[in-house]
């Protein structure tokens, strides 16, 4: 079956623990991204990456890292988190062909920092 | 730059009744639209795309959007609500590249 995964789906931690949310899909997509989910904000990109060692930062970078070591997955690292980051997170990948094209979503990991 | 306006972030409907969701966009470029459904405790699954093949778009689940360049519209109808219609709806943009830009979202709720 085809799909994103992602884990954990729940995670509460606590401020300046380095953590790692991890993400992978089976589609074989070059191009995967992070997103985090707000309420009244809809999803803001993190970051992406267009392919393998290939990154970028999205609209909402700051505090996060990423890497794309081999094209399945797509880790997104909080080397030291805060409360602000509490928040849906969401891991998406698409073929890169260009701006008709659809994403396709993890489920979801929900972060609590404290 | 590309952004979306999804007036309404709670819709109610009576089951049966007309569902209407609304989303204007802005693009500098010529848009492609989506829209997403979320159900809860699940990721974002692809309703419906426009890609300017047709201005009527039909999706899964019965729902359809048609694209007005002259309103800059892209909003979702079904003609009769069903009860597992509740969920949270989002229209995007696509941006540069690959990039999806998001409205804030409209959560749908059908009352029996």
């Amino acid at each position: 079956e085809a799909q994103v995964t992602q884990n954990p789906r729940y995670l509460i931690t606590v401020t300046g623990k380095k953590l790692t949310v991890t993400c992978s899909q089976n589609m074989n997509h070059e191009y995967m991204s992070w997103y985090r989910q707000d309420p009244g904000l809809g999803l803001r990109q993190i970051y992406y990456s267009m392919n393998v060692e290939v990154t970028d930062k999205g609209d909402v970078p700051e505090g996060y890292k990423v890497s794309r070591k081999e094209k399945r997955n797509f880790p997104l690292i909080l080397e030291s988190p805060s409360p602000n980051q509490t928040s849906l997170y969401f891991c998406a990948s698409s073929f890169n062909r260009g701006r008709n094209t659809e994403a396709f979503f993890g489920q979801g990991t929900r972060l609590t920092v404290v | 730059a590309q952004s979306v306006t999804q007036l309404g972030s709670h819709v109610s409907v009576s089951e049966g009744a007309l569902v209407l969701l609304r989303c204007n966009y802005s693009s500098s470029v010529p848009p492609y639209l989506f829209w997403y459904v979320q159900y809860p405790n699940q990721g974002l699954q692809l309703l419906l795309k426009y890609t300017s093949a047709a201005t009527l778009v039909k999706g899964i689940n019965g729902f359809e959007a048609e694209f007005k360049k002259s309103e800059t519209s892209f909003h979702l109808t079904k003609p009769s609500a069903h009860m597992s219609d509740a969920a949270e709806y989002f229209c995007a943009v696509s941006g540069g590249g690959n990039k999806l830009v998001f409205g804030a979202g409209t959560i749908l709720r059908v009352k029996s």
